[in-house]
């Protein structure tokens, strides 16, 4: 059975700081996704990373994947308060093509 | 363009009651699925359709649950009977094709008394 395990699942930082979020994954997949949740908010997708050592950047946000060690990161460069948020990784798996396994999601905390 | 679009967004309801949850997958759209999102179990996928067809079920937690897609155009997850472990924010999705990023509507809030 596939797992998905994020750390931090909480994360308070102040503004201006760096930090990196970690998403493990327990089997073989090729595609890992990040999403952000606004509280009482819809998800909305951030990244898809498709490959080993995919590398992708958004304004404060960079996410890479290494499919050897099963793991992503989400690297937040100096955060700003607009970050607060809940990030999600989630990865293809679970025995069928379309089933997208969640972790647990890290809520982040930028404060002044 | 018209996002996911869900209703109703809040629902209360008793326990015993069937309740139906709606979706419009954005146009175009090939797969669909349904989420379940708990404090306890966070982020499950329940259904997912693909060309309108179920493919896998395997996350619907017993009989009292089923989903039907008609259409390209629509979707329902049906409850009945309702019981109070049910209460959750459920979420629908769609995207242009497996594999592909999902977009997801706005959600609706269940609440079974």
């Amino acid at each position: 059975e596939l797992k998905v395990e994020q750390n931090p699942l909480f994360l308070s930082m102040q503004e201006g700081k760096n930090y990196t979020i970690y998403c493990n994954y327990s089997t073989t997949s090729d595609r890992l996704y990040w999403y952000r949740q606004d509280p009482g908010k819809s998800l909305e997708s951030l990244f898809v990373l498709l490959s080993n050592g995919a590398v992708k950047q958004e304004g404060r946000l960079m996410a890479s994947l290494d499919t050897k060690a099963r793991l992503s990161t989400l690297h937040i460069t100096a955060a700003v308060h607009d970050l607060s948020a809940t990030y999600f990784c989630a990865v293809v798996g679970g025995g069928s093509q379309g089933n997208l396994i969640f972790g647990k999601g890290t809520k982040l905390s930028v404060k002044p | 363009d018209a996002g996911v679009i869900q209703s109703p967004r809040h629902e209360v309801t008793e326990m015993g009651q069937e309740v139906t949850l709606r979706c419009k997958p954005i146009s175009g759209h090939n797969s669909l699925f349904w989420y379940r999102q708990t404090m306890m179990r966070g982020l499950e996928l329940l259904i997912y359709f693909n060309n309108n067809v179920p493919i896998d079920d395997s996350g619907m937690p017993e009989d009292r649950f089923s989903a039907k897609m008609p259409n390209a155009s629509f979707s329902t997850l049906k409850i009945q009977p309702s019981e109070p472990r049910d209460s959750a924010v459920y979420f629908c999705a769609s995207s242009l094709r497996l594999y592909q990023p999902q977009h997801f509507g706005d959600g609706t809030r269940l609440s079974i008394l």
